[in-house]
């Protein structure tokens, strides 16, 4: 959708290595999310943002940290990436009565 | 926590068949979203549902909310292969939340 950009949109990473997945959204929207989807599991919360500075965790927050410094930018880094890790990242948005997302990061940790 | 619950995970249906996807929950809801994901794909918002009892419809998809907010259905009629895709049911109290999905395929 519209408003929202993901990057990178694919990256092989070793395993103990730091990564930073970027959300960049056009639209000025308070909230946004990022996800993991896995086989099997759907969607799964890491963390969200309500604003510049505030954030919470979600459902499988372990291993993640995130930063809002600007409304737009939206920033997932793995600490030290581990190989159960591997999986398609989204980032997400709500505009208070719809949700948008990314087109989805694929990271692999070898 | 507030979870919820899709039902079924998979279902493979005739083309021209009908397909309904149940999402389910412990407590009452606020709202409820439903998305679909086409395969390789991002989710993409198909609706909001927020009123009790609440009935919307779109083309061939109609979307319930139940009386007591708990539950929520996606009808798809006269399926097309261009429903395939996987069908997530959200809720959000701010905090965004999907179920697991459900997995819609149409044999032409």
């Amino acid at each position: 959708d519209a408003g929202i950009t993901q990057s990178p949109r694919h990256k092989v990473t070793e395993t103990g290595t730091p990564v930073t997945l970027r959300c960049h959204q056009t639209e000025n929207h308070r909230y946004m999310y990022w996800y993991r989807q896995d086989p099997g599991h759907g969607l799964r919360l890491i963390h969200y943002s309500y604003g510049v500075k505030d954030t919470d965790k979600g459902e499988v927050s372990d291993g993640y940290s995130v930063s809002r410094s600007k409304t737009e930018d939206f920033l997932l880094t793995l600490e030290s990436a581990t190989s159960s890790q591997t999986s398609v990242y989204f980032c997400a948005a709500w505009t208070g009565t719809w949700g948008f997302f990314g087109q989805g990061t694929r990271l692999t940790v070898v | 926590g507030q979870q919820v619950m899709q039902i079924p995970q998979y279902q493979h249906v005739q083309e021209g068949e009908d397909f309904t996807t149940y999402c389910n929950s412990s407590t009452t809801l606020s709202n409820i979203q439903w998305y679909k994901q086409r395969p390789g794909g991002h989710p993409v918002f198909l609706i909001q549902l927020v009123k009790s009892g609440e009935v919307k419809k779109q083309k061939r998809l109609t979307f319930q909310f139940g009386e007591a907010k708990k539950n929520s259905s996606l009808h798809i009629t006269a399926t097309q292969t261009t429903d395939v895709g996987t069908y997530f049911c959200s809720y959000n109290n701010n905090d965004m939340r999907f179920g697991a999905g459900t997995r819609l395929t149409v044999k032409p």
